[in-house]
């Protein structure tokens, strides 16, 4: 069956520390993989994707993945968290060709202290 | 660009009572779009899958028949929750998929007393 699975569920980190949020996949066939922040408040916002290409992906606000096909893994990482990031992440994954769908990760709520 | 929008944004309904949430898509045309619940602290949950001129295919749990799904345009689908319940209450949220990536409304709240 199709899933995503995120490891941390709660990260409490200091400003200024890195950060590295876990995600694993489960498909059959080809993958394309998200990450998407939910502020406090707010709606689900795009941070970074992969859809084929360079492994390493660059996205908004300082944040980048990596896509190791051999692990089914996605990590998120930022080297320098600010009291800002303090948000929900989420992880998601559909199979290249279908209409989008997605399947979500069970999130992680960072907690950045200032 | 790629903005959805949901109205409203939080509605309070009583026991019985049935509830319409509308999902559009601003500055884009969405051919297929997604509805969502979330509970506090937790993921998103598919509901269903909504395709503009034909029926929405639901996620497997999902009551079909009172979670009514419309999509009458490419820029506008309808969620309606008939005869809602205190565990109706919850945060649904919409998404519009351009070329692949999905984009997301700003959620609406619901509490069914």
């Amino acid at each position: 069956a199709q899933s995503v699975s995120q490891h941390n569920h709660h990260v409490i980190l200091s400003e200024a520390a890195s950060l590295e949020l876990g995600c694993n996949y489960s498909y059959g066939g080809t993958v394309n993989l998200f990450w998407y922040v939910q502020y406090p408040g707010q709606h689900l916002q795009l941070l970074l994707k992969y859809f084929s290409g360079d492994p390493l992906v660059k996205g908004i606000k300082g944040f980048e993945a990596e896509f190791i096909k051999s692990k089914f893994s996605f990590n998120l990482r930022k080297p320098s968290v600010q009291w800002s990031d303090t948000a929900e992440y989420f992880c998601a994954a559909h199979g290249s060709g279908n209409t989008g769908k997605l399947i979500f990760g069970q999130g992680t709520t960072l907690q950045v202290k200032p | 660009g790629a903005v959805v929008s949901q109205h409203p944004s939080w509605v309070i309904c009583k026991s019985g009572t049935s509830v319409k949430i509308e999902c559009r898509s601003l500055d884009f045309q969405a051919t297929t779009m997604f509805w969502y619940r979330q509970f506090p602290k937790q993921s998103l949950m598919l509901m269903a899958t909504s395709n503009e001129g034909s029926k929405a295919t639901y996620e497997q749990g999902v009551e079909k028949d009172k979670f009514l799904i419309n999509h009458a345009s490419l820029t506008l689908s309808t969620l309606t929750v008939t005869s809602a319940h205190p565990e109706d209450s919850s945060f649904y949220i919409c998404g519009g998929t351009r070329a692949y990536e999905q984009y997301f409304g700003p959620g609406t709240r619901l509490t069914v007393t």
